[in-house]
């Protein structure tokens, strides 16, 4: 059974640019989340929806936006970009959000760095 | 004060050593806690997840957890040289509002050398 993916791997914008990074849940996984690693940190939650609707939403500027597909598939957006949005997105997804099946599973995230 | 605190490292030992890595955490709501494995460049890992307070086995790995000290532990048994990684320890509590987030320490640096 295929993991989560996710799409781009890497990719290069400049200050100002938007950019949209997708993720693919495990199969049967109803929810996902998107974390920001930074550098020598560790993952910063970001949002989480559940069955096509956001649950949460960490400390992070408006310029961050997600949504949901019917599919469970999620696309993270990000507008304005600025040089401290370089970092590794991660996507995690869960069967649910609740208990044991709240347990989340990582993607390989997609590597961002703006210039 | 941070929520999760966690040393970064690097903590080195030879192979066939036992680690011992640590977080401590201040909020008393985290009710589930896991432990994550983080090669370079690569998303993190599930190692441990654990609920309740106690030692949990798996493998060469035991997760333990003390709620009455916020503190938290993984061991590493015989490591190995691929066993070098980064270590997330990350916690995670069932908002009112009806989302479960992680929160998680800066991760330990673990280098094993041959």
């Amino acid at each position: 059974d295929a993991g989560v993916t996710q799409s781009p791997t890497h990719l290069i914008k400049t200050r100002g640019q938007h950019v949209t990074l997708r993720c693919s849940p495990i199969s049967g996984h109803k929810s996902v989340s998107w974390y920001q690693q930074v550098l020598g940190q560790g993952p910063q939650f970001i949002f989480q929806y559940y069955e096509k609707e956001e649950r949460g939403r960490g400390n992070f500027p408006d310029r961050f936006s997600a949504r949901q597909f019917p599919n469970y598939s999620s696309e993270l957006n990000v507008n304005a970009l600025l040089l401290g949005d370089s970092a590794l997105y991660l996507c995690a997804s869960s069967l649910d959000l609740w208990g044991s099946e709240g347990t989340q599973y990582f993607g390989p995230g997609t590597r961002l760095l703006v210039l | 004060q941070k929520e999760v605190e966690q040393d970064p490292g690097p903590l080195s030992v030879p192979e066939g050593a036992i680690v011992s890595l640590n977080c401590t955490y201040s909020n008393s709501a985290f009710q589930y806690f896991m432990w994550y494995r983080q090669y370079s460049r690569k998303g993190p890992e599930l190692l441990m997840y654990t609920y309740s307070s106690g030692n949990k086995e798996d493998g060469r790995f035991t997760a333990q957890v003390d709620k009455s000290s916020k503190y938290i532990s993984l061991f590493i048994r015989d490591s190995q040289p691929s066993d070098s990684a980064t270590y997330l320890c990350a916690m995670r509590v069932h908002m009112n509002s009806g989302y479960s987030t992680l929160t998680f320490g800066k991760g330990t640096m673990l280098l094993v050398s041959p």
